[in-house]
């Protein structure tokens, strides 16, 4: 299948294991954040959301936090499986309310 | 209810060719976004238009690009005279208006040769 990226960061986790993939944005202007979730030959498919107004938002076995002092947001993926390989992509709205920054993304590949 | 609708998946043109790049948005939708994808890179925002409008058109380049939204019939995004660097996965999102739930679609694999 088509490769994203062949030098993502790569994060490999044992079937079973909890994930947390990392994210630095940018712009201190953003005020709603959302990762995708990119599986090969596909588009980005939306995981989970949150504002500027949150620290931590929960999904079905997805968590995102957002700390907003170090401009860092991560996504917690709980008891990993192997569809959840994929690259992953945070995204910040910058001063706009329509266009999404992206990260450089992760590739995330689970061990049966 | 079909999602965003890109077409042709894959698209092969030699270098001083045109390339033409078609999104339908989901229903109900009314804004359209371009994003391009350089390999082992992010989506980098293109232009943002509505129908018979181009909102914001900042990241696309300024020669040999353009795009439309007519009032009936898909968006198309538009490259004149390709060159191999406009080789890269080209995704459209739509979303009602307001900006917010983008849903994205399956993306347009230009490769020039």
């Amino acid at each position: 299948g088509e490769s994203v990226g062949l030098h993502l960061p790569t994060l490999s986790v044992q079937e079973g294991d909890n994930s947390i993939i990392n994210c630095a944005y940018s712009n201190s202007a953003s005020d709603y954040f959302i990762w995708y979730k990119q599986e090969s030959g596909k588009g980005p498919q939306f995981i989970i959301d949150i504002r500027s107004n949150m620290d931590k938002r929960q999904g079905q076995r997805v968590t995102v936090l957002l700390n907003k002092t170090v401009k860092h947001l991560s996504l917690q993926i709980a008891a990993t499986q192997p569809g959840d390989s994929a690259v992953y992509f945070c995204a910040e709205n910058g001063d706009s309310s329509y266009k999404l920054i992206f990260g450089s993304g992760t590739r995330l590949l689970v061990r049966p | 209810n079909a999602g965003v609708m890109q077409n042709p998946r894959h698209l092969v043109r030699r270098r001083g060719q045109e390339a033409r790049l078609r999104c339908s948005p989901m229903k109900g939708h009314s804004h359209v976004y371009w994003y391009r994808q350089l390999p082992e890179e992010g989506l980098k925002f293109m232009v943002y238009l509505q129908k018979e409008n181009i909102i914001d058109e900042s990241g696309m380049p300024k020669e040999r690009f353009s795009a439309e939204f007519p009032k009936e019939g898909p968006s198309i995004l538009r490259i004149q005279q390709v060159v191999r660097g406009d080789s890269a996965a080209y995704f459209c999102a739509s979303s009602p208006p307001g900006g917010s739930g983008y849903t994205f679609g399956s993306g347009t694999r230009l490769t020039v040769v």
